[in-house]
């Protein structure tokens, strides 16, 4: 079946570090991607997204590309806040009949001053 | 995101106790699922409801039962919870999409603790 495989965390960062969450998937068809952002004590909200390969999704200064040769979908950012501080969840949705999200395991970050 | 409301936030209960957890949204998305949370295992899909007369078993949903009033309305009920039920729950809606390509909008999330 379908699965994501995200790199584990936690990740310590130093503010203004570049920061790259891996993130791989196996789909049967042509998935659409995403990437969730969960803050303490907050629910997941949507980051960035891409529905084809190729596409690049971006949102507050992070960037996937969706790589269909590698099946892959990494996170990154050129420079880390404080405030990026937070769990991020690669996932997929392959539409159809379910277009349900499969989630990986999530990557905690933590920014320090 | 306030578009997606979730009651309680909160709960604490015993063993055997039935306990729901409801889930309201304003989005105006046909689309609902019911989601648990457990540290180190990302989430996982319990239960999702395409419309109101479609409702379809998720990953995880043995233990569970759930109920969809209304379009806006999916609520998740434990009929006996035990102890391993103890998670943060969430409610997600989307639109509907062949592709697969809209984004699920998730609630606060619940914090069960079963004791």
């Amino acid at each position: 079946g379908d699965s994501v495989t995200q790199m584990e965390g936690p990740v310590t960062l130093s503010e203004e570090a570049f920061l790259t969450i891996n993130c791989t998937y196996t789909a049967t068809g042509y998935p659409s991607l995403f990437w969730y952002v969960q803050y303490p004590g907050e629910g997941l909200q949507l980051l960035l997204k891409a529905t084809k390969a190729d596409d690049k999704g971006s949102n507050k200064g992070f960037e996937a590309t969706y790589r269909k040769e590698t099946t892959s979908f990494h996170l990154e950012k050129g420079s880390v806040q404080v405030s990026d501080s937070a769990v991020y969840f690669c996932a997929l949705s392959e539409g159809g009949s379910q277009g349900n999200l499969i989630f990986g395991k999530g990557t905690k970050l933590s920014v320090k001053p | 995101d306030a578009d997606v409301t979730q009651t309680p936030r909160n709960r604490i209960t015993k063993t055997g106790k039935r306990i729901m957890l409801e889930c309201s949204q304003t989005k105006g998305h046909d689309r609902m699922y019911w989601y648990r949370q457990d540290p180190g295992l990302g989430l996982r899909l319990i239960y999702y409801s395409f419309d109101v007369k479609d409702i379809n078993k998720g990953e995880i949903s043995d233990g569970y039962s759930v109920s969809r009033q209304a379009q806006a309305k999916f609520s998740l009920s434990l009929e006996s919870a035990i102890p391993n039920q103890t998670a943060l729950y969430f409610c997600a809606t989307s639109a509907a999409s062949v592709r697969g390509d809209q984004p699920q909008h998730f609630g606060d999330g619940t914090r069960l603790s079963i004791l």
